[in-house]
């Protein structure tokens, strides 16, 4: 098993472009989420998804948004990036919504 | 609202020596879940322990043990045995609905 799979691994935009954040899990989990970590900080939700259709909005949603086709991917799209959008963002997975939840590698994006 | 609080931004211990990472919270739900993580500077995210609030003993994985003292609010990461490569930072997490509350994380130093 591949686990949580993200892609790209880094990536530079500029200010007002857009790009999709890919995100694959391969262990049937039914939860996925997106977080985000600002430099010294911990993660926080932006989204997440119960399961294949069904989508909800974290503690920081503004500036992004999701879709969940399949139960295997949950992209992230970013519209008119903002400096502010600079960070690494998490992709992570759980089978229930109380069981552990593992991440993939990281995106790291700057926005300039 | 749910609170998760590390007070040590930074730790040093020696190679094989034991070392404990504090971990306080706030929550008035009855039902909840605590996770450590660890996140070398490869920059992923590593689960490591879980402690469920009704769990009677506490939790432990190879070197890793959570000291759960439930009436402080307290769940301390004990590592035994510091490696060198247990050098990271590690975050305490709380389950709140859907999403992982993160705190901000203690820097461990391992040194030789």
């Amino acid at each position: 098993n591949a686990g949580v799979t993200q892609t790209p691994k880094f990536r530079i935009l500029k200010i007002g472009q857009s790009m999709t954040l890919q995100c694959a899990q391969d262990m049937n989990h039914n939860y996925m989420y997106w977080y985000r970590q600002d430099p010294g900080m911990g993660l926080k939700l932006i989204y997440y998804s119960v399961g294949a259709g069904i989508t909800d909005k974290g503690e920081v949603p503004n500036g992004y948004n999701v879709s969940r086709s399949t139960t295997e991917d949950f992209p992230l799209r970013l519209e008119l990036a903002a400096p502010s959008q600079t960070s690494v963002y998490f992709c992570a997975s759980s089978y229930t919504s109380r069981e552990t939840q593992y991440f993939g590698p990281g995106t790291r994006l700057l926005v300039l | 609202a749910q609170k998760i609080t590390q007070t040590q931004p930074g730790m040093f211990v020696q190679e094989k020596e034991a070392v404990t990472l504090d971990c306080t919270y706030d929550t008035s739900d009855p039902s909840y879940g605590l996770f450590w993580y660890k996140q070398p500077s490869s920059g992923e995210m590593i689960f490591l322990i879980y402690q469920g609030s009704y769990d009677q003993q506490n939790a432990t994985e190879g070197r890793y043990s959570l000291n759960f003292q439930k009436a402080r609010k307290s769940a301390n990461l004990v590592i035994s045995a510091s490696q060198l490569g247990d050098s990271a930072m590690y975050f305490c997490a709380m389950r709140s609905g859907y999403a992982l509350n993160f705190g901000k994380g203690t820097s461990l130093l391992v040194t030789p």
